[in-house]
């Protein structure tokens, strides 16, 4: 079992562009949750998927950033026109049941804007 | 959401049991009460959950207490693997997601 995979591990972006961060769950885990953690801070939610659906995103800036789980493939997270202060390690993570009951976390993506 | 208090910082001696307090005294009849941790440059990691009664796993022991308005997370014998931020988060498991706090900073000397 090779667990959350979450890729690239790093990824260099300069302003305006994209950046598109994939995250494969674990085998028969359906529960997808991103995360972001800025430098210095604590991990703050993003959004919650279910196979082709947004069950929460409450946690999601209003603009630019956009997620999605299709029914097959990864999890995407995806910012449009980058700035610096998207620089952040973004977590995935996944869960087998609904309500977070145990979720176990990829290693993270580092995106450095520049 | 049920909120969590929990001291900035901590430490301990290699070897030496730790105990990791979290306050939740607003904790609802259905909130769990979730232990992660995150090592340095990691994701975070489950620990361990509990509801009510006193839970052991291979990892640590989570002591509820009786009016589930408190729990200590037990470390038997800290290693420097160890060395961790230890979040503790409540979650009525109902289809939300976990909302993580500052947690404690564990420091384990040799």
């Amino acid at each position: 079992n090779a667990g959350v995979m979450q890729n690239p591990r790093h990824l260099v972006r300069r302003r305006g562009q994209e950046a598109r961060l994939r995250c494969s769950p674990m085998k028969g885990h359906s529960h997808v949750y991103w995360y972001r953690q800025l430098p210095e801070e604590g991990l703050k939610f993003m959004v919650y998927l279910q196979k082709e659906n947004i069950i929460d995103e409450s946690g999601m800036p209003k603009e630019r950033f956009s997620a999605e789980f299709p029914k097959e493939g990864p999890s995407i997270l995806r910012i449009q026109q980058v700035v610096r202060g998207d620089s952040a390690a973004y977590f995935c993570a996944s869960s087998l049941s609904p309500g977070a009951n145990v979720l176990t976390f990829g290693a993270g993506s580092r995106l450095t804007v520049l | 959401d049920a909120k969590t208090t929990q001291p900035n910082s901590m430490e301990s001696n290699e070897e030496e049991p730790v105990h990791l307090p979290c306050n939740h005294s607003t904790i609802s009849g259905t909130d769990y009460i979730h232990w992660y941790r995150q090592l340095p440059s990691q994701g975070p990691e489950y620990v361990i959950h509990g509801l009510t009664s006193n839970v052991n796993n291979r990892m640590a022991s989570l002591a509820i207490a009786e009016d589930r308005k408190s729990s200590t997370l037990i470390l038997h014998r800290a290693t420097l693997r160890d060395a961790a931020v230890y979040y503790c988060i409540l979650n009525d498991q109902a289809g939300t997601a976990l909302i993580f706090g500052k947690g404690t900073t564990l420091s384990v000397s040799s």
